[in-house]
């Protein structure tokens, strides 16, 4: 059972442009929203991670935006660069994240061209 | 300090062929975990150890064994390895207190 769904599977973005990688969960009992970043043959990388007593994180260029309401929340790249290039898990989880039970999406694939 | 290191780093076996992914971590975490990576599957749970002594099954563990040798070492064994095992595995500890996982760099693994 997928709970966390993510798209897109992928995502061309020019340089200078936004990113935007959105995900939707089921359990409401998660309350832990982290997301991963993953280069080419390396492991992921936390990038940023929010709780819901916040809609909205915001570090340097990254930004996740969250609303319990609707069960999503998504991040946002603002002025892309090719450095950005990799793959992006979002997650989530119970507890504060203190548990066993990430639960990860899919994945994105982002290519920012030059 | 080398965060989680896992061995060995791309592997080719047979069918029906045996091997021991080994992992260790030097950041002190109690949490350990080995992770497989497919295309368009995401990151899936195999097992996870909570603390020394203890292992437990996540979402796919089917012909996966697991040890947690002492609190720096844990191990994934393939018994008889199957194609549907070809995958990336990667071995994460759970930071302390901040919920972060700490991925190894993977180990790809090729069953043929």
């Amino acid at each position: 059972q997928q709970q966390v769904k993510q798209s897109p599977q992928s995502l061309i973005v020019q340089k200078g442009g936004i990113s935007i990688i959105n995900c939707a969960y089921e359990n409401t009992a998660f309350d832990y929203f982290p997301w991963y970043q993953q280069f080419p043959g390396k492991g992921p990388a936390l990038l940023i991670a929010i709780r819901p007593d916040v809609s909205e994180k915001k570090e340097g260029r990254f930004t996740i935006s969250f609303n319990k309401s609707a069960k999503q929340f998504s991040l946002h790249i603002m002025d892309s660069q090719p450095g950005d290039s990799a793959t992006y898990f979002c997650a989530a989880s119970t507890e504060g994240g203190a548990t066993n039970k990430l639960i990860f999406g899919t994945g994105t694939l982002l290519a920012v061209q030059p | 300090n080398a965060g989680v290191t896992q061995t060995p780093k791309f592997q080719v076996l047979k069918t029906g062929q045996s091997m021991t992914l080994q992992c260790a971590q030097d950041m002190n975490h109690n949490s350990m975990y080995w992770y497989r990576q497919d295309p368009g599957m995401g990151l899936r749970l195999i097992y996870y150890s909570a603390s020394e002594g203890t292992t437990d099954k996540g979402e796919v563990p089917n012909g996966y064994n697991v040890s947690r040798l002492n609190k720096r070492e844990f191990s994934l064994r393939l018994e008889s390895a199957a194609p549907s095992q070809t995958s990336v595995y990667f071995c994460v500890s759970l930071g302390l207190n901040t919920g972060e996982l700490f991925f190894g760099e993977g180990s790809r693994l090729t069953v043929l």
